[in-house]
């Protein structure tokens, strides 16, 4: 089965900085790769994804690469604030909709 | 359109006693699937149903743990005779039809606390 390895386990950036997240997948039929924020106490909230047959795509201050060779993909937050302090997760997608989690980052913005 | 809905939210059972926990997906979502997270930690894989069916449940103890999408009503996830270690956070999700991996969504999260 799938297996989803996620670097680094905590993370803290001062605000303004950028940070970055980093998965790795073990499947090539994987074709869905979404990321998913969740905070203290809440369910995780899908924040942004990517599919294989792209490369990169961008939201705002965040933004997803994916190279399927490597079988990797990452996040990036830029001009990160405090209210991004959570931890993600990301996630790999395979035949008919089975899904695997990264073990999640946390994330610490220090203002 | 109603979100994922999990009930109870939070459930508290003494060892050896059956805990039950109910997700109803949103609407127009065929695919529910079970996580569950202990403190601290990252969302394990438990569970993947449709409605009627299992199609995976690798992630699922052998032992103890049932799950079902009957045609009719929510999802449950079936814990019988609970112990300490059962203790966690289970998050219920749920996504559209296919097969080229969608989104999903998640409940709020059932607290299942053991004593």
């Amino acid at each position: 089965g799938e297996n989803v390895e996620q670097h680094p386990s905590t993370l803290s950036v001062q605000e303004g900085d950028s940070a970055v997240i980093k998965c790795t997948y073990s499947d090539s039929a994987s074709n869905y790769f979404p990321w998913y924020k969740q905070e203290l106490g809440k369910r995780p909230q899908l924040i942004i994804d990517i599919r294989s047959n792209v490369g990169e795509k961008k939201d705002q201050r965040i933004a997803v690469t994916l190279n399927k060779t490597a079988k990797h993909f990452s996040l990036h937050i830029t001009e990160t604030q405090p209210e991004d302090s959570a931890v993600y997760f990301c996630a790999a997608s395979w035949r008919n909709n089975d899904m695997r989690f990264g073990a999640g980052t946390r994330l610490t913005v220090k203002p | 359109n109603a979100g994922v809905m999990q009930n109870p939210r939070h459930l508290v059972r003494r060892r050896g006693q059956e805990a039950r926990l109910r997700c109803s997906p949103m609407k127009g979502h065929s695919h529910v699937y079970w996580y569950r997270q202990l403190p601290e930690e990252g969302l394990k894989f438990m569970v993947y149903l449709q409605k009627e069916n299992i199609i995976d449940e690798s992630g699922m103890p052998k032992e103890r743990f049932s799950a079902e999408f009957p045609k009719e009503g929510p999802s449950i996830l079936r814990i019988q005779q609970v112990v300490r270690g059962d203790s966690a956070a289970y998050f219920c999700a749920s996504s559209r039809s296919g097969t080229d991996g969608g989104e999903q969504y998640f409940g709020p999260g059932t607290r299942l606390t053991v004593t």
